[in-house]
């Protein structure tokens, strides 16, 4: 069965600094990989992802994800934060060789970053 | 641009009762989804539907849940029974279809059960 793991429940950055969230995965055949944000009170915004190609993905609000196949991993990267990062993001990955089209989640992580 | 949304943002109910969760999927989609999240976990799939029946349902979807496509607009989810351990977000979400496309969200029915 696909899943996901995020390890950190809170990143804590200062503004302007570097930005990593990690995310490792698990899947059986190709991993399609997903980065959803969430603001409080709002749904799951989409943020960019990873279905084949580059293994570096660029998305929304200057987000950009690196996929490793041999370490199974694909954290999200913002070179420098804004205070309006402050989130809760999470990872997800789908399994296309399961025939399913669910996403499965990692936990989440809590992003606060300090004026 | 298009968004999927959701009615009601917040529902209180007594255990017991029976709840229905609203969703307008994005017009043009073909896969409709249940996710929910209960406060501190991780969000956890419950249900997908596709031309009007089910395709797949988690371990979590049991005789208590269902879902219906009313009236080609309207994607709902009915508990029939609520129980304390239902107190969750629920998010709804549809895809176009395609490997490359990813799924939309809406913004949640926080649902509390007394």
């Amino acid at each position: 069965a696909q899943s996901v793991a995020q390890p950190e429940d809170q990143v804590n950055v200062a503004e302007g600094n570097p930005l990593t969230v990690k995310c490792t995965y698990s899947v059986s055949g190709n991993p399609y990989l997903f980065w959803y944000v969430q603001y409080p009170n709002r749904g799951l915004q989409f943020l960019l992802k990873y279905i084949t190609g580059d293994n570096l993905v660029k998305g929304s609000y200057g987000f950009e994800a690196e996929f490793n196949k041999s370490q199974t991993s694909f954290h999200l990267k913002k070179p420098s934060a804004l205070v309006s990062d402050s989130a809760l993001y999470f990872c997800a990955v789908r399994d296309i060789s399961e025939g399913n089209n669910r996403l499965a989640f990692g936990k989440g992580n809590q992003v606060v970053v300090i004026p | 641009e298009p968004e999927v949304t959701q009615t009601p943002s917040h529902q209180v109910t007594q255990m017991g009762q029976e709840v229905i969760l609203r969703c307008v999927p994005i017009s043009n989609h073909l896969y409709f989804y249940w996710y929910r999240q209960i406060l501190g976990q991780k969000v956890e799939f419950l249900v997908s539907f596709y031309n009007n029946e089910i395709s797949e349902k988690s371990e979590i979807f049991d005789d208590q849940f269902s879902v219906e496509r009313p009236d080609g607009s309207n994607f709902t989810l009915k508990i029939r029974s609520t129980k304390l351990e239902d107190s969750a977000m629920y998010f709804c979400a549809s895809w176009e279809g395609g490997a490359y496309n990813e799924q939309f969200f809406g913004p949640g029915t926080r649902l509390t059960v007394l």
